[in-house]
């Protein structure tokens, strides 16, 4: 059983739609990251939080401790926001443990 | 500034041959880390490395071995390839040691066994 869930595992809308991605684990933790993945491969850290909310351009992620839940929005989704979103989290040491990824399509 | 470089971009090999992947992290960067991703899959954590120090493994066989050298670059080698060691393999480095610092990723390494 993975330690972090993602859902939806797909997601398609249409330009424009505000977005949402969640992931939950399950236990605590001492950091989230929140990462893109293009096709090919590349992947791009786009948020390292362990409170709160942080917020860069029409990205915004938030987490509940409490809830060991996170979120990461888009707002005025736009066809080059289409990638995989990867929720990953550290127990406290070194290692990353990743969810499966949320697959996002945007339609123009 | 030059980012995370891997190297080679793309490797075919077959089964029982052996294989070693690259990764150069980004200036000042003393911790480098491994995954494998599998098709369709979420990374897997392989190693980390930090101060040329092996901190952390993940759960693979004594088939993957990893170094670090002086210079923070690293290399990643796999013996006895099996078919399903066929993945995206991963680098990424960071300032410190603790996975709470910004990641920074390499493009990755395509390895296909066949």
């Amino acid at each position: 059983k993975n330690e972090v869930e993602q859902s939806p595992q797909n997601l398609t809308a249409q330009e424009g739609e505000f977005i949402t991605i969640n992931c939950s684990y399950s236990v605590g933790i001492s950091a989230l990251h929140w990462l893109q993945q293009h096709p090919g491969g590349g992947i791009v850290s786009l948020f390292m939080l362990s409170s709160g909310k942080k917020k860069h351009g029409r990205l915004i992620a938030t987490i509940n401790i409490q809830e060991k839940h996170s979120s990461l929005h888009i707002t005025a989704s736009h066809p080059r926001d289409s990638a995989v979103y990867i929720c990953a989290v550290s127990y406290g040491n070194e290692k990353l443990t990743f969810g499966t990824g949320t697959r996002l399509t945007i339609i123009p | 500034d030059a980012g995370v470089t891997q190297s080679p971009t793309h490797l075919i090999k077959t089964r029982g041959q052996q294989v070693t992947l690259r990764c150069s992290p980004i200036s000042g960067h003393k911790s480098v880390s491994w995954y494998q991703q599998v098709l369709g899959q979420g990374p897997q954590f392989i190693f980390q490395y930090y101060e040329k120090e092996e901190r952390g493994r993940g759960n693979f066989p004594d088939r993957f071995s990893a170094r670090q050298f002086p210079n923070y670059s690293s290399e990643l080698n796999v013996n006895a390839l099996l078919l399903g060691d066929s993945a995206l393999y991963l680098c990424a480095s960071s300032t410190r040691l603790w996975a709470t610092e910004k990641l920074f990723f390499g493009s990755g390494t395509q390895l296909s066994v066949l």
